[in-house]
């Protein structure tokens, strides 16, 4: 089981601030690294699979930045909307499986 | 096109019962994986299946099996239920078993075991 930690556990941002999180995961037999948005009553939703080191991806406002050498993400929300209030995922896959972290919780405040 | 679709959505059981959980993958994906979420953690494997062959089991117990069917549709059993069995159990389809592939995940069920 891989110990992939996601910090802040939980954040509340104002509506129109940007804000990031992190994923830390080990960097060793890295394979691809998944991030996941998921609104309550909803299903887990692939937001990015990250798998080049310095890679760089983008959705909208949201962007998620990865370090496969030092075994680390960022996902960015710029300009923070109600509509982004969810929790998000990271997780590393290899051997068939997600290894999911604990998540960050957003709540954007309006 | 329907995404993944898993029933019942939520039910309550009583310690020692046991419970089937099902999942209908997106049409065309042949890969099917489960996921147990706890309150406060992110979701744990519990198992794949490819081509109705189990290719990956997570730390769980015996009472935990599961099946993939000719239609790539999948089967969660768990037997002699306890307490800490109560979760939201997470059906996820894959059109294959690539590390970089997108898996597309259900609403889950939600077990409650009195």
């Amino acid at each position: 089981i891989l110990n992939v930690e996601q910090s802040p556990q939980s954040l509340h941002v104002q509506e129109g601030d940007s804000t990031n999180f992190t994923c830390s995961f080990p960097s060793s037999n890295f394979y691809a690294l998944h991030w996941y948005r998921w609104e309550t009553a909803k299903s887990p939703e692939a937001l990015f699979v990250m798998t080049l080191n310095g890679d760089e991806k983008k959705k909208g406002r949201i962007s998620a930045t990865l370090n496969t050498k030092e075994g680390y993400s960022y996902l960015y929300i710029k300009g923070s909307q109600p509509e982004d209030s969810a929790t998000y995922l990271c997780a590393p896959f290899n051997d068939y499986k997600l290894s999911f972290g604990a998540g960050t919780t957003v709540t954007v405040r309006a | 096109d329907a995404g993944v679709t898993q029933s019942p959505t939520h039910l309550i059981k009583t310690r020692g019962q046991h419970v089937t959980l099902r999942c209908s993958p997106i049409s065309g994906h042949k890969s099917v994986s489960w996921y147990q979420q706890v309150l406060g953690q992110g979701p744990q494997f519990i198992f794949q299946y490819y081509e109705k062959e189990e290719r990956g089991r997570g730390n769980f117990p015996d009472r935990f099996s599961a099946r993939q069917f000719p239609n790539y549709s999948s089967e969660l059993n768990v037997n002699a239920l306890l307490l800490g069995d109560s979760a939201l159990y997470l059906c996820a389809s894959q059109q294959g078993t690539a590390n970089t592939g997108e898996l597309f995940f259900g609403e889950g069920s939600r077990l409650t075991v009195l």
